[in-house]
């Protein structure tokens, strides 16, 4: 059964800062990780997908990678600015599986 | 249409009332996904379907819960009976192929509230 987990759970950082946020998995055997942003009250915004065969992904000023081996992912994020504040969803599929397997998420919050 | 729209966007039912919750996926994507979201927490799967099949109802968490997709478009997710424990945001996801590499684009949601 595939469990995931975000860490740290909230995160407050000044603007300007680069961060890296961590997920891991626990059934390495995925087809693909996606990486969600949530604003409050909102639904999920679709930031980068990894494919299992892929190391990483990039958009503009996010990267994610993905070290299957090891069941981890990272999202980093340069630069920071207050409108990046949000809370950050990782995802992994269940092998064999459409279903995605969510972490609880880390809310970020960016200071001006 | 432009992205995946759901409707209502809050639903306010009394314990023991049915309700239906509506999901318009994104034009020609042919898988569809319910998850449930409680406050503070990640969602959790319910349903997928593959055009008008459930292909994997694992994650419905008991007959009273159930949806249907019946042209391969439009899905609605029913729930008889309801709880206060239902209360939740209920989440609808599409995609356009299934099966290996797919990314899941997510509607905004129905906030559910059992009273």
């Amino acid at each position: 059964k595939q469990e995931v987990t975000q860490i740290p759970a909230a995160l407050s950082v000044p603007e300007g800062e680069n961060l890296v946020l961590n997920c891991s998995f626990t059934d390495s055997a995925i087809y693909n990780l996606q990486w969600f942003r949530q604003d409050p009250g909102k639904g999920l915004t679709s930031l980068l997908l990894i494919q299992s065969s892929q190391r990483e992904q990039t958009s503009g000023r996010l990267n994610a990678s993905l070290d299957k081996s090891s069941g981890r992912s990272t999202l980093y994020i340069a630069a920071s600015q207050p409108g990046d504040s949000a809370t950050y969803l990782c995802a992994a599929d269940q092998g064999g599986s459409e279903k995605l397997v969510f972490g609880k998420g880390t809310k970020l919050t960016v200071n001006p | 249409g432009a992205g995946v729209s759901q409707t209502p966007s809050n639903k306010v039912t009394e314990k023991g009332k049915y309700v239906e919750l509506r999901c318009d996926p994104i034009s020609g994507h042919t898988a569809l996904y319910w998850y449930r979201q409680s406050l503070g927490q990640g969602p959790e799967f319910l349903i997928y379907f593959q055009g008008t099949g459930a292909a994997d109802d694992s994650g419905l968490p008991n007959d009273r819960f159930f949806a249907v997709r019946p042209e391969g478009s439009v899905s609605t997710l029913k729930i008889q009976r309801t709880e206060r424990g239902d209360s939740a945001v209920y989440l609808c996801a599409s995609s356009q192929v299934a099966g290996g590499n797919n990314e899941q684009f997510f509607g905004p949601g129905t906030r559910l509230t059992v009273l």
